[in-house]
């Protein structure tokens, strides 16, 4: 059973703070990973996608992969209030051509 | 903007009745797949499809729902005798062929259907 596992939260983060997002996955097999940002009442949108162990920047943006420990993670730097909203991670096996595993989503707050 | 369309947005049905939710992936994406969010839960895959093919279903309850991308026409997610437990938001998303790089999916607003 693949599955995909974030904090809840909320996380609370002071403006101008890094934000850190952390994700663990079950599945070995897979191979890409996505982070996508929810609003309350919309649909998911594409943040940043990782393939390979280590480092993805993008923007105020890094995402995060150790495959070894099964972990991913998505930092924000310089956090604005519009950041706030939950965050949700997804693993895919192999290309990323098949359905997405969520976890559940980390609602995250910037203080102003 | 080309981005993935859904209609209807909000969709209200009573106990019984039928639910068809359509779906036009983006311009040049031929890759179309259905998730399901129930209130205060995440994201749930249901069904893939290609153009007139399902690829994998494994997320799609055995039992009143069912899905189509036919050659011309958007893909639909049908929901017979619905219940209220199928109350939910609906997604779709799509994405270009598959390949090496990953395959990134792109969501639309989705259907909001409310089951009285």
């Amino acid at each position: 059973q693949k599955e995909v596992e974030q904090n809840s939260g909320p996380l609370s983060v002071p403006e101008g703070a890094i934000a850190s997002l952390n994700c663990t996955y079950s599945d070995r097999g897979s191979q890409s990973f996505f982070w996508y940002r929810q609003y309350s009442g919309k649909s998911p949108e594409l943040i940043m996608f990782i393939y390979s162990n280590g480092d993805k920047e993008d923007g105020r943006f890094t995402a995060q992969l150790n495959k070894a420990s099964q972990y991913v993670s998505l930092l924000i730097r310089d956090s604005q209030p519009s950041d706030s909203a939950t965050y949700l991670c997804a693993g895919a096996l192999g290309g990323g051509a098949d359905g997405l595993t969520f976890g559940k989503g980390t609602h995250l707050i910037i203080q102003p | 903007n080309a981005g993935v369309m859904q209609n209807p947005r909000h969709l209200v049905r009573r106990r019984g009745q039928e639910a068809r939710l359509r779906c036009s992936p983006m311009k040049g994406h031929s890759h179309v797949y259905w998730y399901r969010q129930l209130p205060e839960e995440g994201l749930k895959f249901m069904v893939y499809l290609q153009k007139e093919n399902i690829i994998d279903e494994s997320g799609m309850p055995k039992e009143r729902f069912s899905a189509e991308f036919p050659k011309e026409g958007p893909s639909i997610l049908r929901i017979q005798q619905v219940v209220r437990g199928d109350s939910a938001a609906y997604f779709c998303a799509s994405s270009r062929d598959s390949g090496a790089g990953g395959d990134t999916q792109y969501f639309g607003p989705g259907t909001r259907l409310t089951v009285l």
